[in-house]
């Protein structure tokens, strides 16, 4: 497996325009996280699936944000409108305990700047 | 609300010497607890992962321990090099499968 992959892994986007990032979970994993690291607040978890489902959503920050998991195979974190304080890294990652790889294995990451 | 915290903050040892990483958190009902490496502008790379049943792990060089009454897990690394130079985390999993992550050790590793 090829493992978590995000796109894209940089974004540069002007305030006010929608921003879509992308994830592929690794196959068989029936947890999906999303997460967002910043120099201030480190790494802070926006929303997580199972089984494609949300479980929890309390991360995110507002209405903007949005994600969706239509099927085991991917999932998207959109922001619309963006905002300048919406520049982080964002990750995605994926788990399971059943299979392998056992635990959590994150992706490279999506650099997003919003000007 | 489960806190994580990492001491040092920031490390800076000559290549060879074995060292120490401390992680506490604040809530010991976690399901179990896991060390990531991260580069610069890089993601996360699991090092390893030790269950609440579990008092220790092993990975090469490497070897965690956790003690959950305490709220306590060390990563020791042993022999140090400098490719061993990047942030560290700790991260705990409580309910709900998520995890809580600590604001990291930056290791620097000096020829």
């Amino acid at each position: 497996d090829a493992g978590v992959i995000q796109s894209p892994r940089h974004e540069v986007t002007e305030m006010g325009q929608e921003v879509t990032l992308r994830c592929k979970p690794i196959s068989g994993h029936d947890y999906l996280f999303w997460y967002r690291q910043t120099m201030m607040r480190g790494l802070e978890l926006l929303i997580y699936f199972n089984n494609n489902v949300p479980i929890d959503d309390s991360g995110m920050p507002e209405d903007r944000f949005s994600a969706k998991m239509p099927n085991a195979s991917f999932s998207t974190l959109k922001i619309q409108p963006s905002e300048p304080r919406d520049s982080a890294v964002y990750f995605c990652a994926s788990s399971s305990f059943t299979g392998t790889p056992y635990g959590y294995t994150f992706g490279s990451g999506t650099r997003l700047t919003v000007v | 609300k489960q806190e994580v915290t990492q001491i040092p903050a920031a490390l800076s040892v000559p290549e060879g010497e074995n060292l120490v990483l401390n992680c506490s958190f604040t809530d010991s009902a976690i399901y179990n607890l896991q060390w990531f490496r991260q580069d610069p502008g890089k993601g996360l790379t699991s090092l390893l992962l030790i269950q609440s049943s579990q008092r220790e792990q092993t990975s090469g060089r490497l070897n965690a321990s956790l003690d959950k009454s305490s709220g306590r897990s060390t990563l020791y690394i042993a022999a140090s090099q400098p490719g061993d130079s990047a942030t560290y985390l700790c991260a705990v999993t409580a309910g709900g499968n998520k995890l809580t992550f600590g604001t990291g050790t930056q290791l620097k590793v000096e020829l």
